[in-house]
């Protein structure tokens, strides 16, 4: 099964909405990192929130992580048709800095 | 202008050969990163190395194999062991280690028939 499931798996809002993101994970992590992928291309790395963070802004994106619960949102507030992409939660475990483990996605759509 | 590249940006190979994917980076970076993605899917590791001459196997390491002989380069050699290699790989790196964040590169797309 997978260190971390991404939730929805699909996402379709309007322009101008908020689009929150959640992921889950199984054992204890050293951090978390979001990443964005357009269709066909490389992933961009969005944010990185350690385990003693409980929330990280960056522009339009909030990220909070609760270690009790094994979780963590990112929050996309006044989306744009341009915010359209997948975004992948990763996770580095405890102990293993030596790689990071990625969920599956969520496609988010943004209708203009 | 610093960057990770990768090349080519379509491959097409026939069943039983080998293939190797070309990543190069000038961002000074320790550590590099091979994952695979199939469609609809997370990226799965297939290898990583966190410094020159060194590497270890990821979760899906059966059928490639990778070297680390200088700092800005980890190709990875898809073999004909590799029972299903279509996919869309993806090169990536990091100042040191997986505690930061990555910087990927646009991918090759392979494609074997």
């Amino acid at each position: 099964s997978q260190q971390g499931e991404e939730d929805p798996q699909a996402l379709s809002i309007q322009e101008g909405e908020n689009a929150t993101m959640n992921c889950s994970y199984k054992t204890s992590i050293n951090n978390l990192q979001w990443y964005r992928q357009n269709s066909g291309r490389g992933l961009v790395h969005l944010i990185l929130i350690r385990s003693n963070e409980r929330e990280k802004h960056s522009g339009r994106l909030r990220v909070t992580l609760d270690t009790s619960k094994k979780s963590s949102s990112l929050l996309i507030t006044a989306s744009r048709a341009a915010d359209t992409a997948s975004y992948f939660c990763a996770t580095v475990l405890s102990g293993n800095t030596g790689k990071l483990i990625f969920g599956q996605g969520t496609t988010l759509q943004v209708k203009p | 202008d610093g960057g990770i590249t990768q090349s080519p940006k379509y491959l097409f190979r026939k069943e039983g050969q080998n293939v190797t994917l070309s990543c190069e980076q000038n961002l000074n970076h320790d550590a590099m990163y091979w994952y695979r993605q199939d469609p609809g899917q997370g990226l799965r590791l297939i290898y990583y190395s966190q410094i020159v001459n060194d590497f270890q196997k990821g979760d899906i390491a059966e059928g490639y194999s990778v070297s680390r002989e200088k700092k800005e380069s980890f190709p990875l050699t898809v073999t004909s062991a590799q029972k299903n290699p279509t996919a869309f790989y993806l090169c990536a790196s990091s100042i040191a280690g997986a505690g930061y964040e990555q910087y990927f590169g646009p991918g090759t797309r392979l494609t074997v028939t």
